[in-house]
């Protein structure tokens, strides 16, 4: 069965520090990789996604990359941590089609101080 | 311009009662729609979908919704709700378009059941 594994579950940084989430997929291949922030409980903002190795769609302008080293892997970076991306990140995976629906990993919730 | 609205914030309805959180969309061709849970902190988990078919369609949890074309809403419905149905409930649109396909989530409808 597919299974998503993201970490670390809680993180605090401080302002200006580098950020590293990482995320990987078991169980598929080839998968549709997204990165959303949800603040304060609520919506969901998509960041960045990914149909294969190396290609990057980044939705929002900001402080943060994502890149895709291997088909199952998809990392979210920051070289300096601002106060504003304190939240709630999501890694999710789709299959290739829009009738799959999404799977989500647990998130990561970042706290800037 | 494509979306899904959530029209309420939030719904509160008594244990054992029944509960309708609802979901409208504004989007051309022909969508897949999808529920999903929250608990707090936590992923989202898949509910159910609608893909063609029956217009009603049963999920995970004892949770169903009707597909309404003509009134383009998607609305999800339990005949008897539980406490631990409390939770963040995002309804999701999936269509395609040239070169690949998108998906829109509305903004989330907490519900709280009360004891």
């Amino acid at each position: 069965s597919q299974t998503i594994h993201q970490w670390p579950a809680t993180l605090v940084q401080p302002v200006g520090s580098p950020l590293s989430l990482e995320c990987t997929v078991e169980g598929t291949s080839n998968p549709n990789l997204y990165w959303y922030r949800q603040a304060a409980g609520r919506g969901l903002q998509l960041l960045f996604y990914s149909v294969g190795i190396g290609q990057i769609s980044s939705e929002v302008p900001q402080n943060l990359s994502a890149s895709r080293p291997q088909d199952r892997q998809f990392i979210l970076s920051s070289k300096k941590l601002l106060l504003s991306d304190s939240g709630f990140y999501l890694c999710a995976w789709s299959g290739q089609g829009e009738y799959y629906g999404y799977t989500f990993g647990s998130g990561t919730r970042l706290t800037v101080v | 311009a494509q979306s899904v609205a959530q029209p309420e914030d939030q719904v509160n309805v008594a244990e054992g009662n029944p509960l309708t959180v609802k979901c409208t969309y504004s989007v051309s061709g022909n969508p897949y729609l999808f529920w999903y849970v929250q608990y707090p902190n936590r992923g989202l988990q898949f509910l159910l979908k609608y893909i063609t078919g029956d217009n009603l369609v049963k999920g995970s949890y004892g949770f169903e919704a009707e597909f309404n074309k003509s009134q383009t809403s998607f609305h999800l419905k339990k005949p008897s709700a539980l406490v631990s149905d409390s939770a963040l409930y995002f309804c999701a649109v999936s269509l395609r378009y040239t070169g690949g396909f998108k998906t829109i989530f509305g903004a989330g409808t907490r519900l709280f059941v009360k004891a």
